[in-house]
């Protein structure tokens, strides 16, 4: 089992959509719990940071926490073009952080 | 401005050569690591630093090396032991230890064997 699992996509969604992406992560331990986007070529970009159980909203992006069930999600209200990107859910341990393979997200106009 | 620095951004070795790979940050974080990043996979610590000499290995550190004299610099050799280094290399920083708070990154640098 990964560390940090995530479904790679593609995902597709119109513009103005709610996209919804999703992590499992199999260390109970973990505190602290990270969204990056990626644009093609580039490198990570912090976008949410969640630390307890529930939603935590940042404009359009919300991420959801559930620690008993080792979840975290990230939803995209109101989609734009703009937000077609590769997301890594990011999980820290002790000492560094462990990174999903990434959901690849295109947002259609 | 802060941030983290990498340079080059392109990099082009040959069989049977190493190579070094600068990363420089000026945001005063004590710890630093480096990534590497394949087609369609997730990042994997190559090695990571949390104080000036010392620095402790990753998931795939055979066939590189890196440095911590500075607080500021944690540089990354390839070296001919490396037998597939074509990637992506991302280098990060973070404030403490661990990552708890995320990870800042600098803009990467392509490593290509020609």
């Amino acid at each position: 089992q990964k560390e940090v699992e995530q479904n790679s996509g593609p995902l597709s969604v119109p513009e103005g959509a709610i996209a919804s992406l999703n992590c499992t992560y199999s260390d109970r331990g973990s505190q602290s719990f990270f969204w990056y986007r990626q644009y093609s070529g580039k490198s990570p970009e912090l976008i949410m940071s969640i630390y307890s159980n529930g939603d935590k909203e940042d404009g359009r992006f919300t991420a959801q926490l559930n620690k008993a069930s080792q979840y975290v999600s990230l939803l995209i209200r109101d989609s734009q073009p703009s937000d077609s990107a590769t997301y890594l859910c990011a999980v820290n341990r002790l000492r560094d952080m462990r990174f999903g393979a990434g959901t690849r997200l295109t947002v259609k106009p | 401005d802060g941030g983290i620095t990498q340079s080059p951004k392109y990099l082009f070795r040959k069989e049977g050569q190493n190579v070094t790979l600068s990363c420089e940050q000026n945001l005063n974080h004590d710890a630093m690591y480096w990534y590497r990043q394949d087609p369609g996979q997730g990042l994997r610590l190559i090695y990571y630093s949390q104080i000036v000499n010392d620095f402790q290995k990753g998931d795939i550190a055979e066939g590189y090396s890196v440095s911590r004299e500075k607080k500021e610099s944690f540089p990354l050799t390839v070296t001919s032991a490396q037998k597939n280094p074509t990637a992506f290399y991302l280098c990060a920083s973070s404030v403490g230890t661990g990552g708890q708070y995320g990870y800042t990154f600098g803009s990467g640098t392509r490593l290509t064997v020609v």
